[in-house]
């Protein structure tokens, strides 16, 4: 069962932000929200994750609703190289067996 | 975070044969996880490979298909045994070189193709 949702493709123009969204109306207590992404012919890259507060790197910032049941990751300035698949995974990370699910995912195409 | 080196990076190979994948990891891992990302599709997890014991696989992938050895904490094999062409799909090791479930790394991918 998909706990995530997650739009098929979106387009950016480069120097924007692009804001992905992700509904996780299930989420449970005890789940962070991880973003992962998949650049053309690469193995995933970890970019941010979150229970309920904010969260922002060098890479991105994650918004997370106060009910936690939506999110979204923002790249500030998009650029060609961020364009890939985006997955948003929620799991609980006491699970024992640390397992990622990965969904669909939403590709962004970032244009000139 | 941690280093992967999986091989072979890209293979041809005939039906019914078998290919091993390695995956070396440049520090001590618990846990190692195998996927498979058939064309155009999302990651589907194989199974998860512990050092000292079998490898736990997940629904529709059985141990006979795609055995798993795991001999030390840095190091890992895939096998895909009896291939057929719908075995054609990239696969990928990862680990959790933090051992706090987060920031998992991948390694590039074996993109197999069976003809």
């Amino acid at each position: 069962d998909a706990k995530t949702t997650q739009p098929p493709s979106m387009d950016c123009a480069e120097g924007r932000a692009a804001n992905l969204p992700c509904n996780h109306s299930t989420i449970s207590g005890n789940e962070y929200v991880y973003w992962y992404r998949q650049i053309h012919s690469q193995g995933p890259q970890y970019i941010i994750h979150g229970l309920k507060n904010n969260e922002t790197n060098e890479m991105a910032s994650l918004i997370i609703t106060e009910d936690r049941k939506s999110s979204t990751l923002i790249l500030p300035h998009a650029t060609l190289r961020d364009t890939a698949v985006y997955y948003c995974i929620v799991r609980d990370p006491t699970d024992s067996w640390g397992k990622l699910q990965f969904g669909a995912g939403t590709q962004v195409v970032v244009t000139p | 975070s941690a280093v992967i080196s999986q091989k072979p990076s890209r293979d041809i190979c005939q039906r019914g044969t078998s290919l091993t994948i390695q995956c070396q990891v440049d520090s001590q891992v618990t846990m190692m996880f195998w996927y498979r990302q058939q064309p155009g599709q999302s990651l589907t997890l194989i199974a998860t490979a512990n050092q000292g014991s079998e490898a736990t696989y997940e629904s529709g992938f059985v141990i006979d298909k795609f055995p798993i050895s795991r001999p030390n904490l840095t190091f890992s094999t895939l096998t895909v045994s009896n291939m057929s062409p719908e075995d054609s799909s990239i696969y990928l090791c990862s680990v959790d070189p933090t051992g706090l479930n987060y920031g998992y790394t991948f390694g590039s991918g074996t993109r197999l193709t069976v003809v």
